[in-house]
């Protein structure tokens, strides 16, 4: 059974670069049925989807994000990262990582890491 | 990209049937099949509970049930239970390759 696992720091300072990691257990990251998602949620706020990578390393993203993100793959680790440049308090959320094997549906998430933009 | 439209708060009593719509555009819901439903208890992560509209993952209780017309898709409980009460959110593919979720919908049992 795949689980995951997202890790990083929880305070961010504004202007910086959030960096996420989420580490796949169960598993293997380059098994052709996955692809792997980043998904964030503000306090008290809905879902908003982040972006995804194929194990081929292609990326699709939130066109509202699209300028600041990149998802990127480490097979070797069978991890998979996030990373948000030049945050703002706005993107204080709880970001989980999710994959989805069919039909573009969530079947696996982590716990959630909650992340904090703040001086 | 527009987040789907959901009503805020839907309520029922124990043993009633409540249903959730799910609004978007011919291009997300109403141009694909790709619909899903998550379950979303306060400090959890969310819990897929139908896929491709109308699909159960193993384990999901039968009184979840989900359709779709049009631009619109819908998640039905049926047999309404304390356990139930969550927040749901719907999801969709979309043309431009994305996902989509809803606006979330709160669900209280009287």
């Amino acid at each position: 059974q795949v689980q995951l696992q997202e890790s990083g720091p929880g305070l961010v300072k504004p202007s910086q670069t959030l960096s996420l990691t989420c580490t796949v257990s169960g598993g293997s990251i380059s098994s052709g049925s996955y692809y792997w998602s980043w998904i964030r949620q503000p306090a008290g706020k809905g879902l908003e989807w982040i972006g995804r990578i194929y194990t081929s390393g292609s990326t699709n993203y939130n066109p509202s994000l699209k300028s600041r993100v990149t998802i990127s793959v480490d097979t070797s680790k069978n991890q998979f990262s996030l990373k948000l440049s030049s945050v703002t308090a706005a993107d204080t959320a709880v970001y989980y990582c999710a994959s989805a094997a069919f039909a573009d549906a969530f079947d696996i998430w982590g716990q959630g890491t909650m992340v904090t933009v703040s001086s | 990209q527009s987040a789907l439209t959901q009503p805020a708060s839907v309520s029922g009593s124990p043993g009633q049937s409540i249903t959730i719509s799910c609004t978007g555009t011919s291009s997300d819901v109403g141009g694909y099949n790709y619909v899903s439903w998550y379950q979303q208890h306060p400090g959890k992560a969310p819990k897929l509970m139908i896929y491709e509209v109308s699909n159960r993952p193993s384990g999901v209780p039968d009184r979840f049930s989900g359709s779709k017309s049009g631009n619109t898709a819908s998640l039905t409980i049926s047999g309404l239970q304390a356990e139930d009460e969550a927040d749901y959110y719907c999801s969709s593919y979309t043309s431009s390759s994305t996902s989509v979720f809803g606006t979330g919908t709160k669900v209280t049992v009287l």
